[in-house]
């Protein structure tokens, strides 16, 4: 089936450094993916929909300068958080859909910025 | 908009019995309805999803759910509970029309106790 790998599923980093975190469609070519965030013990909030070859969708309260997301091809979105900061800290997971209605997951990363 | 409610941020039932997780919808749209379930530091995995087919809707690991527009309600079931169904459960709703986003309920955490 449908297969979205996300990597690394952990980092730590220093504050101030930033981290790019890797969202790949595996057998699948995905024109759209997302990028969600998710605080500990909550839900899931989309942040951004990343467009193969255009600039990414940010939700309101984003910031784009922060979370920098390429979607150079086809199979691959990245999404960069620069100058990380404690704050930054949480589970990050990607999604693709590889056809209609159907949405595969990322296992998720998990950033400690210290 | 769409938006969901998760009647119930924690279940917990014994291994054996049934299990219900409750769930509410508000959509301007005919809506699409998922469940998701999360286990820790894990990506989603799907569970099953209604789509304006059947409306009562079997998925993976022996969960249904039952879509009841007059209720504006998708309840996941599952008739014995198994250890390994301790997890975090999403219920999701996406538009039909327009963009491919998915607002997730608050979350739903299922324990078993043996």
């Amino acid at each position: 089936g449908a297969v979205v790998s996300q990597h690394p599923s952990r980092v730590i980093c220093k504050s101030g450094t930033s981290v790019k975190i890797e969202c790949r469609s595996l057998d699948f070519q995905a024109t759209t993916m997302f990028w969600y965030r998710q605080f500990p013990k909550q839900s899931l909030m989309l942040m951004a929909t990343s467009n193969e070859g255009s600039k990414a969708t940010y939700e309101q309260g984003v910031e784009k300068d922060k979370f920098l997301i390429n979607h150079a091809s086809l199979t691959l979105s990245t999404l960069t958080v620069t100058s990380a900061h404690p704050e930054d800290s949480s589970f990050y997971i990607c999604s693709a859909s590889p056809l209609q209605e159907i949405y595969t997951f990322g296992s998720g990363t998990r950033l400690t910025v210290v | 908009a769409q938006s969901v409610t998760q009647l119930d941020s924690h279940v917990s039932v014994s291994e054996g019995t049934p299990v219900l997780l409750r769930c509410n919808y508000s959509s301007s749209y005919s809506p699409s309805l998922f469940w998701y379930v999360q286990h820790p530091n894990k990506g989603l995995q799907l569970l099953l999803k209604y789509t304006s087919a059947a409306t009562l809707v079997k998925g993976i690991n022996g969960f249904e759910a039952e879509f009841k527009k007059s209720e504006t309600s998708f309840h996941l079931t599952k008739p014995s509970a198994h250890m390994s169904d301790a997890a975090e459960y999403f219920c999701v709703v996406s538009e039909v029309q327009g963009a491919q986003k998915l607002v997730f309920g608050q979350g739903t955490r299922l324990t078993i106790n043996p």
